[in-house]
């Protein structure tokens, strides 16, 4: 099965930009989406296809997806963007599946 | 508004069953790809199960067997059937709309969840 790798913790000082990577074997040739999960909320998705914001999104919120590594990249970082973050992509080559990343923890400094 | 709400949740014994249930509003389920996600204590997301438009039915590797994906078509509803409860059920089910668009999928919009958990 698909196996989609984020790192568990990334941290950034408030204004600077913060980086989010999840790995696959040629994730490029998928489309990736990323999710925002704060304490005891469900998730929200801030990034579908590879790079689309839904509407209310803000635009420091941006995606990329290349080779092996999707990016999930957040400019301007504020307090407020402390959560956990995920990747996901839907597999079905072998079988209708939906893979997620194991989540990266933001803190903000 | 789009709104998922779910229900159902609660303590059961290992071996034991339950049915969660997912109320939607503002969109119809059957028209709709859906989706159940849980997420242990402390843990990460983890995919369980989806119901295409169409009836078609997946599940994970893990609750393939045991848990059981349907719908309501006139009440609006989805439901998870859990059999054959295990220690490592315990989680947070979330339901979600499974958005499609070629051949992915994203989730949104997302329930507020109910915990499921399973002890002696």
């Amino acid at each position: 099965s698909y196996v989609l790798t984020q790192p568990p913790s990334v941290s950034v000082a408030p204004g600077k930009t913060a980086r989010i990577t999840c790995g696959g074997n040629n994730i490029g040739s998928k489309s990736v989406h990323w999710y925002q999960q704060k304490p005891g909320q469900a998730p929200v998705l801030v990034i579908y296809y590879d790079s689309d914001r839904p509407s209310g999104i803000p635009e420091r919120f941006s995606g990329s997806n290349s080779g092996n590594t999707a990016t999930l990249t957040i400019s301007r970082v504020e307090a407020g963007d402390e959560a956990d973050y995920y990747c996901q992509v839907w597999d079905s080559s072998s079988d209708h599946k939906g893979v997620f990343g194991g989540g990266t923890k933001l803190t903000v400094l | 508004e789009v709104q998922l709400v779910e229900s159902g949740g609660g303590l059961v014994q290992p071996g034991g069953s339950l049915r969660l249930s997912c109320a939607a509003s503002g969109f119809t389920v059957s028209s709709n790809y859906m989706s159940w996600v849980r997420q242990a204590p402390g843990k990460g997301l983890e995919w369980v199960s989806v119901i295409y438009s169409g009836g078609s039915t997946y599940y994970a590797d893990s609750v393939k067997g045991r848990f059981t994906i349907s719908r309501h078509n006139s009440k609006n509803m989805l439901y998870l059937q859990i059999n054959s409860l295990r220690a490592e059920d315990t989680a947070v089910y979330y339901c979600a709309r499974a958005v499609i668009s070629g051949l992915t999928n994203w989730f949104d919009p997302w329930g507020q969840g109910t915990l499921v958990t399973v002890s002696s």
